[in-house]
C-alpha cells in the first residue's frame, strides 16, 4: 500500500542553521510522483517541488535542495541558512501512476513543523 | 496564483444541519479535489473530480457528497453535520491527475458544535 512518512513531527533550528526534513514513502508502484508543499501559517498550501520515479537527480533552488534516492525510498529537503520565513509546516506527498481507480492522487505525509528562530 | 476561491473562508454551525463549501476555479482544469486537514492526520482526500458529473470517493468519503455540474464549480456537502466533521477543508485543482502538481485553495474553516 502506499504510505508516506514524515517521522520528524517538529523540528527547532536557529536561524541561519542548514536543516533537512525527512521523507520516505512506500510504493507498489514503478512510475510515480513525489511532492513537498509548504504551509506557512497564514494556512494556505505552496507547491514547491514535484520529482518523477525515473529522475534521480538532485534539485537545488536557491536555499532549497531535494534529495531522491530510491534505494532508500527517501525524497528528503534540505533548507540551507534557514530564514525565519521558512518557519512553516512542510508536508511531503505522493501519486501513483498506475494503480487502481485512484492512480494520481496524493498521498500525503503528517507533516514536519519548522519553527525557525532569530 | 492558482485562481481558486473557496467559499465561506469560515463557518460555524450546529449539529445535524447541512453544510455545502464551495470551490471555484478560473483554469478550466480538469481534476478538482476535496480534503480535510486534521492535526496528526495531514491532508486526507475526501473526494476527487475528473470531470462534469464525474466523481469518485477518496479515502474519507463517509457522510461527505460532492457535485459538479460545471468544469469551474465543485461542491463538497455534509448532508447531516456532525462534530467529528469539524475540520479545516481544501480544495485542489490540477491540469492532469497523476504527474501534475495540485494547486491549493485557501481552505475553508468549519466548525460543527
Amino acid at each position: 500500500a502506499q504510505k508516506v512518512t514524515q517521522a520528524q513531527t517538529e523540528i527547532s533550528v536557529v536561524e541561519k542553521e542548514d536543516v533537512t526534513l525527512d521523507c520516505v514513502y512506500e510504493t507498489r508502484d514503478t512510475t510515480y510522483y513525489l511532492f513537498w508543499y509548504k504551509q506557512p501559517p497564514s494556512g494556505e498550501l505552496v507547491f514547491l517541488i514535484r520529482r518523477n520515479s525515473f529522475d534521480e537527480q538532485n534539485e537545488i533552488s536557491g536555499r532549497y535542495s531535494w534529495n531522491f534516492q530510491k534505494s532508500t525510498s527517501s525524497f528528503n529537503f534540505t533548507i540551507t541558512a534557514s530564514q525565519v520565513v521558512d518557519s512553516a509546516v512542510y508536508f511531503c506527498a505522493l501519486s501513483e501512476a498506475n494503480y487502481g481507480g485512484s492512480q494520481g492522487n496524493l498521498i500525503f505525509g503528517k507533516g514536519t513543523k519548522l519553527s525557525v528562530k532569530p | 496564483d492558482a485562481g481558486i476561491t473557496q467559499s465561506p473562508r469560515h463557518k460555524v454551525t450546529e449539529t445535524g444541519t447541512p453544510v455545502t463549501l464551495r470551490c471555484h476555479q478560473t483554469e478550466n482544469h480538469r481534476y478538482m479535489y476535496w480534503y480535510r486537514q486534521d492535526p496528526g492526520h495531514g491532508l486526507r482526500l475526501i473526494h476527487y473530480s475528473y470531470g462534469v458529473k464525474d466523481t469518485d470517493k477518496g479515502e474519507v468519503s463517509d457522510g461527505y457528497s460532492v457535485s459538479r455540474s460545471k468544469t469551474e464549480d465543485f461542491l463538497l456537502t455534509l448532508e447531516s453535520a456532525t462534530s467529528s466533521q469539524t475540520s479545516v477543508y481544501f480544495c485542489a485543482i490540477s491540469i492532469n491527475q497523476a504527474n501534475q502538481p495540485q494547486h491549493f485553495g485557501d481552505g475553508t474553516r468549519l466548525s460543527i458544535l
